[in-house]
């Protein structure tokens, strides 16, 4: 069964700062990717990721995968006030629809 | 833009009501998802459809079936609501393989007394 963990699950810090959201996950995958949540809504696709050292970058966002290590990472540089949201990775096995999402990171850009 | 819409934002049902949740996308994807997001829990898979008139279970397809008569439309029902399908019911459409990503619906939170 595939388990896919994040961490940090809540993250404060503050405008300017710069930070890193992980994301592990347990099995052979070929596709992940980073989703974004702002309170009361649905989510907005950011990224994905389908090969070993895919690095992908969205303004103050950048998101990286090692398919060795199972990790992903999202770095997020000189962080603003409007970056508040929850961020999601989601995993898929290979050939498989079905996504496996992490339990979320709770962004709060602090001024 | 994908466009994926649901028929209602809100919803309060009783407890053994039969529910229904419907979900339209505009972008002539093959296949349909539908998640519960629920706090600490994060979303997980209910049931997804391929194909018209073909479906999967998911992670938690207890006390749910789906019918996709339609390309665009895919319908979660609860057969007989209970108080912990209390939950956001989150709907998704995509494109294929291999590059397939999932647009999201805005999200339905549903309410079972």
């Amino acid at each position: 069964e595939l388990k896919v963990e994040q961490n940090p699950l809540f993250l404060s810090m503050q405008e300017g700062k710069n930070y890193t959201i992980y994301c592990n996950y347990s099995t052979t995958s070929d596709r992940l990717y980073w989703y974004r949540q702002d309170p009361g809504k649905s989510l907005e696709s950011l990224f994905v990721l389908l090969s070993n050292g895919a690095v992908k970058q969205e303004g103050r966002l950048m998101a990286s995968l090692d398919t060795k290590a199972r990790l992903s990472t999202l770095h997020i540089t000189a962080a603003v006030h409007d970056l508040s949201a929850t961020y999601f990775c989601a995993v898929a096995e290979v050939g498989n629809y079905k996504l496996t999402f992490g339990k979320g990171t709770l962004l709060t850009v602090n001024p | 833009d994908v466009k994926v819409t649901q028929s209602s934002r809100y919803l309060v049902k009783r407890t053994g009501e039969k529910v229904f949740l419907e979900c339209v996308q505009d972008m002539d994807h093959e296949n349909m998802f539908w998640y519960r997001q629920d706090p600490g829990l994060g979303l997980r898979l209910i049931y997804f459809s391929y194909d018209v008139k073909m479906k999967e279970k998911g992670d938690i397809p207890e006390g749910y079936s789906v019918s996709r008569e339609k390309k665009e439309r895919f319908s979660l029902i609860l057969e007989s609501a209970s108080t912990n399908q209390t939950s956001m019911y989150l709907c998704a459409s995509g494109t294929s393989l291999p590059q397939e990503t999932q647009y999201f619906g805005p999200g339905t939170r549903l309410l079972v007394l």
